[in-house]
């Protein structure tokens, strides 16, 4: 039962252009949502992350939209980099982030020079 | 910032010996952690939750007298592969939460690779 479920396995954009990775999720008890970047045989890096009483937040190049009645939520990144280049997972808890991190099965995207 | 500091990064063990990863908290007390484990191109799979003082809270499959986990301190939480077998090399991942905080710092991972 893939409660949190990331349908893109790859993504490549151009440098400066736009990404967009999305994410589903099933579980309405999901009430925070946060998007990790991981590069092989590292632990993943928090990027950022959104509650469920908001439907946007934005950190620099980073912005997350939550539509709670799609259950979907979705990243962009722009201007895109190469430096972007890595897996992105998202993860979503629920209770008030006081529970465990349920991840998608990340989007791999390639950002060509 | 919150710093977790995973140990060791990569092992390689013979069948049938166990495997002890650490899982420590450098800047920050934490009451709870979690262990991960991603096979190649997969996603990251819940194991268990470790709350400190208690016993861990295992996943549905995963089998908790072969993956022992320890977290007798506010810092550290150890996991122990018992008994390894091939099918258990993978990528173990720890994560912890700030006591009374939010957000998760993950460790750098453990490459196990049973031979």
């Amino acid at each position: 039962d893939q409660q949190v479920k990331q349908n893109s396995p790859s993504l490549s954009v151009q440098e400066g252009r736009i990404s967009i990775l999305n994410c589903d999720y099933t579980n309405s008890m999901f009430d925070y949502f946060l998007w990790y970047k991981k590069y092989p045989a590292e632990g993943p890096t928090f990027l950022i992350s959104i509650s469920s009483i908001k439907d946007k937040n934005e950190d620099g190049r980073f912005t997350v939209f939550l539509n709670k009645s799609a259950k979907h939520l979705s990243l962009h990144i722009v201007p895109s980099q190469p430096g972007d280049s890595a897996v992105y997972f998202c993860a979503a808890s629920g209770a008030g982030n006081t529970g465990k991190l349920i991840f998608g099965q990340g989007t791999t995207l390639q950002v060509k020079p | 910032g919150a710093v977790v500091s995973q140990h060791p990064s990569r092992v390689i063990c013979k069948s049938g010996t166990s495997v002890k990863i650490e899982c420590r908290s450098l800047d920050f007390q934490a009451t709870t952690m979690f262990w991960y484990r991603q096979f190649p191109k997969q996603s990251l799979m819940l194991m268990a939750t470790s709350n400190e003082g208690s016993k861990a809270t295992y996943e549905q499959g995963v089998e908790k007298d072969k993956f022992l986990i320890n977290h007798a301190s506010l810092t550290l939480s150890t996991l122990t592969v018992t008994s390894a077998h091939p099918e258990d090399s993978s990528f173990y991942i720890c994560s912890a939460r700030k006591t009374g905080g939010y957000g998760y710092t993950f460790g750098s991972g453990t490459r196990l690779t049973v031979v």
